[in-house]
């Protein structure tokens, strides 16, 4: 099976502006997950999506959204982009079991 | 809810020497436990789990980890590291929903020949 797909691999947007970033998971997984990782910050849980519903959301501000396709396929975008966004922002795709499985991730810079 | 401490940012070891990465969890209810690798400009993959049962699991590239409960540790050990295994390496939590992974901070891994 092909494992956790994200797309663009790598961005560089300016303050103010939006970005959408795009995660195709495991076939068959319905459940998506995003986290962004900084230096500073660690690894930080956004929100989790099953079957195009969001089941959890983290402590982001609302500028942070997302959502999920019927084919699973999700989508997280960022508006009003801050310098503090600059991150690597990770997907991560489950299906029946506990575990989750990661993709390469999208590294966002903002300037 | 969980938090997750990994107690040493930096570990490191020469080569084809035993190695231990240190994790204490906090949680009010039970858990699931993970660990994962995350090499340099790539995402994190899955190194092993506890969800049930033995309290010693194994996973890949001679990874294992020992649950113990009345210690609320997760330490991962390996008996012989390999230049190949210089990484950062996270322990993380969720509940039993599974829906949302809490991590550590991470420990670096340096393997010095």
């Amino acid at each position: 099976k092909a494992g956790v797909t994200q797309t663009p691999r790598y961005l560089i947007k300016t303050r103010g502006q939006q970005v959408t970033l795009s995660c195709s998971p495991i076939s068959g997984h319905r459940s998506v997950s995003w986290y962004q990782q900084t230096p500073g910050q660690g690894l930080q849980f956004l929100f989790e999506y099953f079957s195009e519903t969001q089941r959890n959301k983290g402590n982001f501000p609302g500028r942070f959204s997302g959502r999920q396709f019927s084919n699973s396929r999700s989508e997280m975008n960022v508006s009003t982009l801050e310098l503090g966004d600059s991150a690597l922002y990770l997907c991560a795709s489950s299906g029946e079991g506990a575990e989750q499985y990661f993709g390469p991730g999208t590294r966002l810079t903002v300037t | 809810a969980q938090s997750v401490t990994q107690l040493d940012s930096q570990v490191p070891v020469f080569e084809e020497a035993p190695v231990e990465l240190r994790c204490n969890y906090s949680s009010s209810v039970s858990v699931y436990l993970f660990w994962y690798v995350q090499y340099p400009n790539q995402g994190l993959q899955l190194l092993l789990k506890y969800l049930s049962g033995s309290t010693l699991v194994k996973g890949i590239n001679g990874f294992e980890a020992e649950f113990n409960k009345s210690q609320t540790s997760f330490h991962l050990r390996k008996p012989s590291v390999h230049i190949s295994d210089t990484a950062e390496y996270f322990c993380a939590v969720s509940d039993l929903r599974a829906q949302k992974l809490v991590f550590g901070q991470g420990t670096r891994l340096t393997i010095n020949p």
